[in-house]
C-alpha cells in the first residue's frame, strides 16, 4: 500500500498565483485532514473531511479551500497565493475517531 | 499559554541511554499521540493512548489523565532515533479530528 501521497513536494509561487496540492490515500479511510506546519510552531489544522462529500473548517482556513468528491482524494486549492502561505503542508488520514493516523511525506510551499 | 507544553525543546543524548519526553496539556482529551518527524520531514504515528501506556520495541509512552501529562521514553538510544517528537492531544469538545500539536522536541542521540 502507497499510504497517503501527496504532490508535488516542492513548489514555488508567485504572489497571487493559485494552485492545488494533491492528496490521495489508499486506505479506505474516511477522515481526511490538511495541516500547516510553520518554523517552530506546532501543526494547524487547515480544513478535514469525515467522509466523501463532507468538509469543515479547521483552524487557519482562510486562503484555501478543499472538496472531497471521493473517498480517496482530498486536495487543497490555494486561492491568490500569499508571503504569509509560505510553509510544510501535511495531508493525513485515519480511519475513524480513536485510530491513528497516517500523514503523507508534505508539500513544501514558498510564495514569493 | 499553549495548551500542549512539551520538555525539554531540544535533547542531546550518548548512544545507548534512556530519553525521556515530556507532554503536558490543559484541555480535557479523549486521546493523546505521539509522532515522530524525521529529518527529511515525514511524519509517523507511534503511539495513540487515553490511558496506562503502550510499548513498541524500545519505544514506551504513560499517560497520567488526572494529571494531564504524558511521557514518551525511549531505552537504549541509537542515533537512528534522532528526529523531533511531536505530542498532540485530541481536545474532548473540539472538532472532529482538530489534534493540538506542541512544538515538539528535538532529539539528537550522538554515536
Amino acid at each position: 500500500n502507497a499510504g497517503v501521497t501527496q504532490t508535488p513536494k516542492f513548489r514555488i509561487l508567485k504572489i497571487g498565483q493559485s494552485m492545488t496540492l494533491q492528496c490521495a490515500q489508499d486506505m479506505n479511510h474516511n477522515y481526511m485532514y490538511w495541516y500547516r506546519q510553520d518554523p517552530g510552531m506546532g501543526l494547524k489544522l487547515i480544513y478535514y473531511s469525515v467522509g466523501a462529500g463532507i468538509t469543515d473548517k479547521g483552524e487557519v482556513p482562510n486562503g484555501y479551500n478543499v472538496s472531497r468528491s471521493t473517498t480517496e482524494d482530498f486536495p487543497l486549492r490555494l486561492e491568490l497565493a500569499a508571503p504569509s502561505q509560505t510553509s510544510v503542508y501535511f495531508c493525513a488520514s485515519r480511519s475513524g475517531s480513536y485510530y491513528g493516523y497516517t500523514f503523507g511525506s508534505g508539500t513544501r510551499l514558498t510564495v514569493v | 499559554k499553549n495548551e500542549v507544553e512539551q520538555s525539554p525543546q531540544n535533547l542531546t543524548a550518548q548512544e545507548g541511554e534512556f530519553i525521556t519526553i515530556n507532554c503536558s496539556y490543559s484541555v480535557g482529551i479523549s486521546a493523546l499521540h505521539w509522532l515522530q518527524q524525521h529529518p527529511g520531514g515525514g511524519i509517523v504515528s507511534l503511539f495513540m493512548l487515553s490511558s496506562g501506556k503502550k510499548k513498541h520495541g524500545r519505544l514506551i509512552a504513560t499517560i497520567n489523565i488526572q494529571e494531564k501529562h504524558s511521557s514518551l521514553h525511549i531505552t537504549a538510544s541509537h542515533p537512528r532515533d534522532s528526529a523531533v517528537y511531536i505530542c498532540a492531544v485530541e481536545d474532548y469538545g473540539g472538532s472532529q479530528g482538530n489534534l493540538i500539536f506542541g512544538k515538539g522536541t528535538k532529539l539528537s542521540v550522538k554515536p
